[in-house]
This record gives C-alpha cells, structure tokens and sequence, in this order.
C-alpha cells in the first residue's frame, strides 16, 4: 500500500533555509504519470499548495512562493526534498507530502503523509 | 491561479441533517474537482474525485456533482463521524488549488 512520511526539523529561525523530506513507499517515482507534491496548513487555516514533481522530473511551484522553493527526487531512495528558503514566523504550518498520478482520474493528491509541524522563531 | 471559492466557511448541522457544501472556480475547469475531508490533528482524506466519484472505502452518504466552474458536495445523511473540515481542490491545472475550507459543526 502507499505510506508517506515527512521528516525535517520541527524550530527554525527566521531568514534560515527549511529542508524537508518526504520518505514514501509502495509506489515509485519512476513510474509514468506519477508525482509528489507538498501542500501546508498553518494552525487554523487553510490548505495551500506549495509544489509538485512528476517521474520525468517535470516541477511545478506555486506562482507566490516560487522564488523561495526547490524541489527534488532520488528515485532510488524513494524521497522527495523540499527547500524553502528565508523562513518567516508566517511560514510556521504542518507540512504535508502527498502522491498523485497523470494516469488516475484524482490529478491531484490521493494519498497523504501524517504531515510535519514546522515552527518559525527566534 | 485558478482560484476556488467554497461556501459557507462554516454550518451548524444535526445528525440526520442534509448538508451541501458549494465550490466554485475562477475559470472552467471541467470535472477536474476533488473534495476533501480534514478531522482536527490528522491529514485530510481524499472523498470524491472528478467532481462525482466516490473514492473507495468512502460511504454512499457522500456525493459530488458538477462541472466547469460550479460544484457541490453533499452528505445526504449527516453522521456524528462526518463533523470536520471540507475542502475542493482543482485538478484541471498542475498549479493546484485548495478552496478555502467548509467547517461542518454539530447544531
């Protein structure tokens, strides 16, 4: 079955670099059609999305925070990496990867990690 | 940005209670909608995908329906499980969007 799972640091400081990583299983993103991407929700509001890479490498960032993000793969150890650069206290939010599919009528997320609480502060 | 206009933001509702939740794109986006359901602490779930499937293991009591740019997810018969957030997400487009979140509260 399809697991994912984030890890990364649960502080960090305004104006540092978040990395965060996303650990998946039962599926792989060699595979056509296939993608991850990473959405997030601060405490009480609402689901944004951040960005998407597909198995042919293909990536795709949100118009606002594009210039902040950096996706990556390394298909041979199933992970997906996500960088934002220039934290704020307003980036603080739990961090979810999820997978999808080109070749499923769902296009967008299906399955979903247990999500990352990252916090921004001095 | 395609963006996704859901409402209400929230409703009071009982057990039994029939509940529809709107959802509503900036442009056509054909049937590329899916909807979510999000409980307090936990990652949310995908429910329907292309605006009226039900995903698998979802109950009957959901449905979706809907196309180009107006869509509606209803429960028929609102259960104690089902008070939580729902949200719309486009597919029509790589750069994804959410809608801003239906909060579905016990009257």
């Amino acid at each position: 079955q399809i697991t994912l799972k984030e890890s990364g640091p649960t502080l960090v400081k305004p104006t540092q670099t978040l990395t965060l990583t996303c650990i998946f299983s039962g599926f792989s993103l060699s595979t056509s059609g296939v993608g991850v991407g990473w959405i997030r929700q601060p405490p009480g509001k609402a689901l944004e999305w951040l960005a998407l890479i597909y198995w042919d490498d293909d990536k795709r960032y949100s118009p606002s925070l594009e210039s902040r993000l950096t996706i990556t793969k390394d298909t041979s150890k199933n992970q997906v990496v996500l960088t934002m650069t220039n934290m704020d206290p307003l980036d603080t939010a739990t961090y979810y990867c999820a997978h999808t599919s080109t070749v499923t009528n769902v296009r967008g997320p299906d399955y979903w990690g247990q999500g990352t609480l990252v916090t921004v502060s001095s | 940005d395609i963006q996704m206009t859901q409402s209400p933001s929230s409703l009071s509702a009982s057990v039994g209670d029939r509940v529809t939740v709107t959802c509503r794109a900036s442009q056509s986006i054909s049937t590329f909608l899916n909807w979510y359901q999000q409980k307090p602490g936990k990652a949310p779930k995908l429910l329907i995908y292309a605006a009226s499937s039900l995903q698998s293991g979802v109950p009957s009591r959901f449905s979706g329906s809907g196309s180009g740019t107006d869509f509606t997810l209803t429960i028929s018969r609102l259960q104690p499980e089902d008070f939580a957030t729902y949200y719309c997400q486009q597919s029509y487009s790589t750069l994804w969007t959410f809608g801003q979140g239906t909060k579905v509260e016990i009257k």
